[in-house]
Order: C-alpha cells, then structure tokens, then sequence
C-alpha cells in the first residue's frame, strides 16, 4: 500500500483480557519496527523484525508482549493479561531495507480500563 | 545504549521567524539522524535526516546539522508557517546495527500568526 497502515486506529479493553494490534507496512519493506509513545513522549523500541524473524526484540517490556510477522509482510503484536499501565499509543514502522530511515503509521491508541 | 537528548520542550516563534530545536546523543556509533514532525493524532512522519558522513543537509526551508565530535545535531525551520506548528522529535541509531531508533523527548512548536 501507499503507507503504514494500522488496525484498529483505537482499542478500549478491560484490564486482563488479551488484544491483538495489526500493522501492514509498505509492500516490499523487509524491515518492521513496532513502538509505543506514551503522553508527552517520544516513541519507544519494543521490537524490529527483518523479514519474519525478531532480529531484536530487546524493547518489549515483558513476557505479556509479544509480536510475529509469519511471511514477513503483516505483523501482529499481542499483549495478554493487560494492565492500565499499557496504555499508550503503539506505532508501527517499516523501511525498505536495514539501512533505510522508516514510515511509521497513524498508530493504534490503545486504553486499558 | 543510547540516549538522546532535545531542548527546548517547547517554542514559539512568529511566523516568518526561524526556529532551531537542539539535540545531543551519547553514543558515538550512532550514524543516522532522522527528525519527525508529529500531528496531533498522527504518527510520526520523517521531515528530513543525515547521516554520520555529512556534515549538513537542507530541503527547501529545512536544514539539518550534524557535530559528531560534539555528539550533537540541530533542525533548523526557515521561514516558519503556522501549518509547521506540531511536536518535532529529533532521534539517534546506528543502523544494520541496532536499528531502533532512540527518540528525545520532543519539542512542541507553535507559529503564531
């Protein structure tokens, strides 16, 4: 597609429950970066995957986040057993190659109550 | 890892004015320095960057400079519209290396009419 392109734009969900956040690059960028911004902040890392493996995953704060990217196009980042202090907006980026700058995308807001 | 550093938080200048938003970062492999301009429920969107092997690099009424012996870089807006009014954030990464960018904290930019 033309750009980063996220679903859902916002996500409202209870404390505890399990929720799923899609990002589809731009067709033919091998690289993904998923973030999270915080009110106020600038972005921060939680994972980059070149291709369909997690080429770091260094960010993602603990075992509840995860992220795959299985024919290295669309990639899915998971959190389960939501907590309050997971809301924020979580962005995603894509480049071409490993040595290109990155688009991100509109974000999804997500807000646990 | 890398930290990066953004003054001020926030500016107002008129329009017609220049402005200068500053960063530093600490991480002497850093070789990519990318700033993005965010919208108010947008993603960040890339506005211009250098790499370690310049020293400056301008488009149109944007211009970048980068001080590597210093370990800092500066955005320069020329001409300031009130459409340039947003949240500016300058970042820092070493790319095919880590690849995550690391992001200041943002300076939010208002041109006044």
């Amino acid at each position: 597609g033309a750009g980063v392109s996220q679903t859902p734009s916002n996500k409202v969900t209870e404390k505890g429950k399990y929720v799923e956040l899609r990002c589809d690059p731009i067709s033919g960028h091998t690289a993904l970066y998923w973030y999270r911004q915080s009110l106020g902040q600038g972005p921060e890392f939680l994972i980059y995957f070149q291709g369909t493996g997690a080429a770091d995953d260094s960010g993602l704060p603990n075992d509840r986040f995860f992220a795959v990217r299985p024919e290295g196009s669309v990639s899915t980042l998971k959190i389960q057993r939501t907590e309050r202090g997971d809301s924020a907006v979580y962005l995603c980026a894509s480049s071409k190659t490993a040595l290109d700058g990155y688009t991100f995308g509109s974000g999804t807001r997500l807000t646990v109550v | 890892g890398e930290n990066v550093e953004q003054h001020p938080s926030t500016l107002s200048v008129q329009e017609g004015d220049s402005a200068v938003i500053k960063c530093t970062y600490s991480d002497s492999a850093s070789n990519y320095f990318p700033w993005y301009k965010q919208e108010l429920g947008k993603g960040p969107q890339l506005i211009i960057d250098i790499r370690s092997n310049v020293g400056e690099k301008k488009d149109q009424r944007i211009a970048v400079t980068l001080n590597k012996t210093a370990k800092h870089f500066s955005l320069h807006i020329t001409e300031t519209q009130p459409e340039d009014s947003a949240v500016y954030f300058c970042a820092a990464t070493t790319l095919n290396g880590a690849n995550n960018l690391f992001f200041g904290t943002g300076t939010r930019l208002t041109v006044i009419p």
